[in-house]
């Protein structure tokens, strides 16, 4: 079975740096074609796909936003980590990781999702 | 990047309706589209993927169409569980983007 699991601050300060990390179960993010991505949704609004890191450490970042992002693994703990700097209150959002499986290209898992506000 | 585009951004249906949703990319994605349902407090699940696929254990009244920039979501018979938010999403190049989304509300 499959589990991704959002962690990180609930709320932080304008200007500070988020830390999200993804912990998932049930497949390596060392096996050929897996995937995982970070999707941010501000309330109220649209889906918006941020970062990917491929099994082959390939990392990919929204154009928009890869000036602020940094994505990394730990596949000895089965974890993804995704940086921004800088954040400001329109990062308000709902921050999803989600899987790609090798055999598709598109979001096959998705975490519960965790919830960050940026307010001083 | 690669702009999608999907209409309407909301529509109030019955149950039993016939719905269509369209997706339209800024330039051709090939058949690189997928569609997730969202229900509200939940995360997206997928529907539809490689413009029509449909997963494992999603009911047939959902189907899609479509290749290039032209993509079309249609649920053949609206059901209660069936009002939420869907979002197109391409995957053609390397950088992902999704559409705005479409809210079906009850009529």
């Amino acid at each position: 079975q499959v589990t991704l699991k959002e962690s990180g601050p609930a709320l932080v300060k304008p200007t500070q740096t988020l830390t999200l990390t993804c912990t998932f179960s049930g497949f390596s993010l060392t096996s050929s074609g897996m995937r995982v991505s970070w999707i941010r949704q501000p309330p109220g609004k649209a889906l918006e796909w941020l970062a990917r890191i491929d099994w082959d450490d390939d990392k990919f970042y929204s154009t928009s936003l890869k000036t602020r992002l940094t994505i990394s693994k730990d596949t000895s703990k089965n974890q993804v980590v995704l940086t921004m700097t800088n954040i400001a209150p329109m990062d308000t959002a709902m921050y999803y990781c989600a899987r790609t499986h090798s055999s598709g290209w598109y979001l096959d898992s998705w975490g519960q999702g965790t919830l960050v506000t940026v307010s001083s | 990047d690669i702009q999608m585009t999907q209409s309407p951004s909301s529509l109030s249906a019955s149950v039993g309706d016939r719905v269509a949703i369209t997706c339209r990319a800024s330039q051709s994605i090939s058949r690189y589209l997928n569609w997730y349902q969202q229900k509200p407090g939940k995360a997206p699940k997928v529907l539809i993927s490689v413009a029509s696929s449909l997963q494992s254990g999603v009911p047939s009244r959902f189907s899609a169409s479509g290749s290039g920039t032209d993509f079309t979501l249609t649920i053949s018979s609206l059901q209660p569980e069936d009002f939420a938010t869907y979002y197109c999403q391409q995957s053609y190049n390397t950088l992902w983007t999704f559409g705005q989304g479409t809210k079906v509300e009850v009529k």
